[in-house]
């Protein structure tokens, strides 16, 4: 099972920051948080980790609440092209091993 | 190579011919992951092969479903009989395989899309 929750879906206004909530309030350890993303037809995309410290790379920022129970993903400027499902993930033991379970992920729209 | 590969990248069969699709992983990983995505829908984890250690099938939906990875690198997932439920696209991943409490980066590949008809 999924170890994260998010909203199901979203609109953003092009040119805006999108903010992508998740929710991963049973994260023990060292079990880092992991965002992908997925355009429509084609195979999941890596986007940005992190363990306690928010974390910037070209593409987006994240930001992980003290607590480690939750974060958000941002993209600082939203375009047309950010259209797609993102996935939250927390990397931890499930069924005996430790591997990537995605959730339903969020679905984001970007408006023109 | 410079990516993750998967063969073929479509495929129609009949229901209850039996499927092979491929998955050529990015050298070096040790880590592969199948995934199943049905059209509208989240992954599904289906196995994953880490290293030497034995296979985690926990996500197999049926015992018509067997995958294996040949000297730690290529890897096939069979699908005996198929069925029209199992029409979906199946994506493929691998990463270095680091242990769990360092991160661990997957990529995928474009996938295989199966129609069963």
């Amino acid at each position: 099972d999924a170890k994260t929750t998010q909203p199901t879906s979203m609109d953003c206004a092009e040119g805006r920051a999108a903010n992508l909530p998740c929710n991963h309030s049973t994260i023990s350890g060292n079990e880092y948080v992991y965002w992908y993303r997925q355009i429509h037809s084609q195979g999941p995309q890596y986007i940005i980790h992190g363990l306690k410290n928010n974390e910037t790379n070209e593409m987006a920022s994240l930001i992980i609440t003290e607590d480690r129970k939750s974060s958000t993903l941002i993209l600082p400027h939203a375009t047309l092209r950010d259209t797609a499902v993102y996935y939250c993930i927390v990397r931890g033991r499930t069924s005996g091993t430790y591997k990537y379970i995605f959730g339903t992920g969020t679905r984001l729209k970007v408006l023109a | 190579g410079a990516g993750v590969s998967q063969s073929p990248s479509n495929k129609v069969t009949e229901k209850g011919k039996d499927v092979e699709l491929r998955c050529d992983p990015i050298s070096g990983h040790t880590a592969l992951y199948w995934y199943r995505q049905s059209l509208g829908q989240g992954l599904e984890f289906l196995i994953y092969f880490q290293g030497n250690s034995a296979p985690d099938k926990s996500g197999l939906p049926s015992d018509r479903f067997s995958a294996e990875r040949t000297g730690g690198s290529v890897s096939t997932l069979t699908i005996q009989r198929t069925q029209q439920e199992d029409s979906a696209v199946y994506l493929c991943a691998s990463s270095f395989g680091s242990r769990w409490r360092f991160p661990d980066t997957i990529y995928f590949g474009e996938g295989s899309w199966l129609t069963v008809v």
